[in-house]
């Protein structure tokens, strides 16, 4: 069966703290990872990694793909309350269907 | 440029009703599907379409049909309405390319059955 997990499920930090989220996957025919921030309506892209090692940066945002443990990590450094979101993993298969994780609850306090 | 666009917002429906969520898309992209997100969990694929006439089951699809007639237009049509569909749901669209960006989601249709 196919899966994503996103570790924590939430967390809760102040502002101006780095934070590291977790995503690990068994998918097949695995094509590509993507990370979307989530707030009160549709996903928005942040990132989409195929592969592994070459880490991408958005700002303050980071990510990076393990294609031979099948996990990706999603940094955000200097948090600012506006970071909090749900932040989703997701895994491609093919280009038409996404397998998504359970999402990670991200709140910045001040 | 609408990108994907999705009718209604919000929709409160009764038991054993049935209604269709509407979903365009004007980026000419070929495959389109149709997510579910319920509280605590991410998105889960109920539909989807490779192109115009050809679609395809996902993870959750029972109590949905879905039809694709032409390349823009991709409804989900909710035959008996039953409380365990109140949940957000997502239209996206995407392509065959690398190219970041390569799903588009609509704003979600928020739906309650009561």
């Amino acid at each position: 069966e196919d899966k994503v997990v996103q570790s924590p499920l939430s967390l809760v930090v102040h502002e101006g703290d780095t934070v590291t989220l977790n995503c690990s996957y068994e998918v097949t025919n695995f094509r590509s990872l993507l990370w979307y921030k989530q707030e009160k309506k549709a996903p928005t892209f942040l990132f989409m990694l195929t592969s592994s090692g070459i880490e991408k940066k958005s700002g303050r945002l980071s990510s990076i793909l393990d294609k031979k443990e099948l996990f990706s990590i999603l940094n955000i450094t200097a948090t600012q309350t506006g970071d909090s979101a749900i932040y989703l993993c997701a895994v491609a298969q093919g280009a038409q269907k996404l397998v998504f994780g359970q999402g990670t609850r991200l709140t910045i306090n001040p | 440029n609408a990108g994907v666009t999705q009718t209604p917002k919000f929709q409160v429906l009764k038991t054993g009703q049935s209604m269709t969520l509407q979903c365009a898309q004007d980026m000419n992209h070929e495959y389109m599907s149709w997510y579910r997100q319920d509280p605590g969990m991410g998105l889960r694929l109920i539909h989807y379409s490779v192109g115009a006439g050809i679609t395809d089951q996902g993870e959750v699809p029972n109590g949905y049909n879905v039809s694709r007639s032409t390349t823009e237009d991709f409804p989900l049509r909710l035959l008996s309405a039953a409380p365990s569909q109140t949940s957000v749901y997502f239209c996206a669209s995407s392509y065959s390319g690398d190219r970041p960006y390569g799903y588009t989601f609509g704003s979600g249709t928020r739906l309650t059955v009561v």
